[in-house]
C-alpha cells in the first residue's frame, strides 16, 4: 500500500480538464511544500511536470498546475489532448520515521 | 546536460544479492544539493522509493527494506551503487536512477531520470 493515496484512474475527452488528487498526512503533504507530480508513458520512465506544489519545470505546458489544500494536494490538467494519455504518480518528502521520499499508488489518465 | 543510466543484471536468483550501478553525467555528487536515489517499478504497480544518498555522504532508507539495502557513491567515477540482498522472486521490477535536488530555498524533486533496468528475479 503507497504511503499517498491517489485515485486509480480518471478520464476525461480532448480539450475537458480532469483533476488527480493525493492525500497524504500532517508528516508528509500536509507539512512541507515538497509535493511533486510525475508523468509516466507506458514504457517509458517518470518525467517531472511540477515541483513544490504547484511550481513547472521548463518544457512543461501551462495546461498542467498544481494545488495543495491541508494534506491533499492535486494536479490538474486543463485542454487535454491525446498525449496527456499516461500514468500520475505524485511525490512527497515526509518526516516519517519509516521514510523519506514516499510515492502515490498511481492514477491512469485516458483521454477518451 | 544531464543524463543517468542504470546497469546491472537482467536476472538473479534467489537468496542471491543484486548490485546496480548509476552511472550519471552533467553534474557532480559532491555539488551541494545533489543527490541520488534508487526507485523501483514492479510489473503494472507503482512507484516505490528505495533509498537516496546525499553530497554529503549521508544515506537514507526505506524502513522496510533497510536491512537489505546499501547505497554508496564514487564521486571520482560519476557513479552510485545499489546493493540488494537476499533477493525473492516479488523484488522483480524495474529499477530505476534519479537525481534528488535540494534546492537553495528547500525545494526537493527528481528531476532527471535513468531509463531503468528491468530486473528478474527467477531460479
Amino acid at each position: 500500500q503507497s504511503a499517498l493515496t491517489q485515485p486509480p484512474s480518471v478520464s476525461g475527452s480532448p480539450g475537458q480538464s480532469v483533476t488527480i488528487s493525493c492525500t497524504g498526512t500532517s508528516s508528509d503533504v500536509g507539512s512541507y511544500n515538497r509535493v511533486s507530480w510525475y508523468q509516466q508513458p507506458p514504457g517509458t520512465a517518470p518525467k517531472l511536470m511540477i515541483y513544490e506544489v504547484s511550481n513547472r519545470p521548463s518544457g512543461v505546458p501551462d495546461r498542467f498546475s498544481g494545488s495543495k489544500s491541508g494534506n491533499t494536494a492535486s494536479l490538474t490538467i486543463s485542454g487535454l489532448q491525446a498525449e496527456d494519455e499516461a500514468d500520475y504518480y505524485c511525490s512527497s518528502y515526509t518526516s516519517s520515521s519509516t521514510s523519506y521520499v514516499v510515492f502515490g499508488g498511481g492514477t491512469k489518465l485516458t483521454v477518451l | 546536460q544531464v543524463t543517468l543510466r542504470e546497469s546491472g543484471p537482467a536476472l538473479v536468483k534467489p537468496t542471491q544479492t543484486l548490485t546496480l550501478t548509476c552511472t550519471f553525467s552533467g553534474f557532480s555528487l559532491s555539488t551541494s544539493g545533489m543527490c541520488v536515489s534508487w526507485i523501483r517499478q514492479p510489473p503494472g504497480k507503482a512507484l516505490e522509493w528505495l533509498a537516496l544518498i546525499d553530497w554529503d555522504d549521508d544515506k537514507y532508507y526505506s524502513t522496510s527494506l533497510k536491512t537489505r539495502l546499501t547505497i554508496s557513491k564514487d564521486t571520482s567515477k560519476n557513479q552510485v551503487v545499489l546493493t540488494m540482498t537476499n533477493m525473492d522472486p516479488v523484488d522483480t521490477a524495474t529499477y530505476y536512477c534519479a537525481r534528488y535536488t535540494i534546492s537553495a530555498a528547500g525545494n526537493r524533486y527528481h528531476d532527471y531520470w535513468g531509463q531503468g533496468t528491468l530486473v528478474t528475479v527467477s531460479s
